[in-house]
């Protein structure tokens, strides 16, 4: 039990377009879901927490208006990079928190042209 | 603030040798504390936790010892396998469940055959 799935798992995209990276809770209800970014060779950055039903909260230096996120329901949150540039280019990780524990999805490979 | 420290890698070791990756950190109060490992490719795995001071987590043949006097999680194993090739992340969270984790920036261990 206690999987999380992320799709899709690698995107190339064009300069100037969004993309959309789903967040599922396969097998239990999480109402706090994670977004972290990862470069290459380091560590986890926390995004923001998103909390369903409610506004995400963002960590210092992340732009909401790029980076959107929507927590609509118990079992699925997603994250929309707006006008992505080459910058945005990243792996980008969500996990969902079950308490005591969180569960990291796979990861997406997101590549920006 | 709070904050992880881990040794920088990458470490390359020889099969069955003895693995030793260095944590420390600085918190407020009793965090839980965390080791998650990342094989290539892939998102983050719980590998063992502690919650409390002198408790040792342990999984897979590695083992951790909450040391409160020293602020360290020192990871170790006997006897690495190739297998065991990843990357590392000692993390902390002031909950006993990894809400709002913190992460060291990861040390990269290579095992030969």
């Amino acid at each position: 039990g206690a999987v999380v799935s992320q799709h899709p798992s690698r995107v190339i995209c064009k300069s100037g377009t969004s993309v959309k990276i789903e967040c599922r809770s396969l097998d239990f209800q999480a109402t706090t879901m994670f977004w972290y970014r990862q470069f290459p060779k380091q560590s986890l950055m926390l995004m923001a927490t998103s909390n369903e039903g409610s506004k995400a909260t963002y960590e210092q230096g992340v732009e909401k208006d790029k980076f959107l996120i929507n927590h609509a329901s118990l079992t699925l949150s997603t994250l929309t990079v707006t006008s992505a540039h080459p910058e945005d280019s990243s792996f980008y990780i969500c996990s969902a928190y079950r308490e005591p524990e969180q569960f990291f999805g796979p990861g997406t490979r997101l590549t920006v042209l | 603030g709070n904050s992880v420290t881990q040794m920088e890698g990458p470490v390359t070791l020889s099969e069955e040798a003895f693995l030793t990756i260095n944590c420390t950190y600085t918190a407020t109060g009793y965090p839980s504390l965390f080791w998650y490992v990342q094989y290539p490719g892939e998102g983050l795995q719980l590998l063992l936790k502690a919650t409390k001071a002198d408790d040792k987590g342990s999984n897979k043949g590695f083992e951790a010892t909450y040391r409160k006097e020293t602020t360290s999680f020192h990871l170790e194993k006997g006897s690495v396998q190739v297998s065991d090739s990843a990357v590392y992340f000692c993390a902390l969270s002031k909950g006993t469940g990894g809400f709002k984790t913190i992460f060291g920036a990861g040390t990269r261990l290579f095992v030969k055959a």
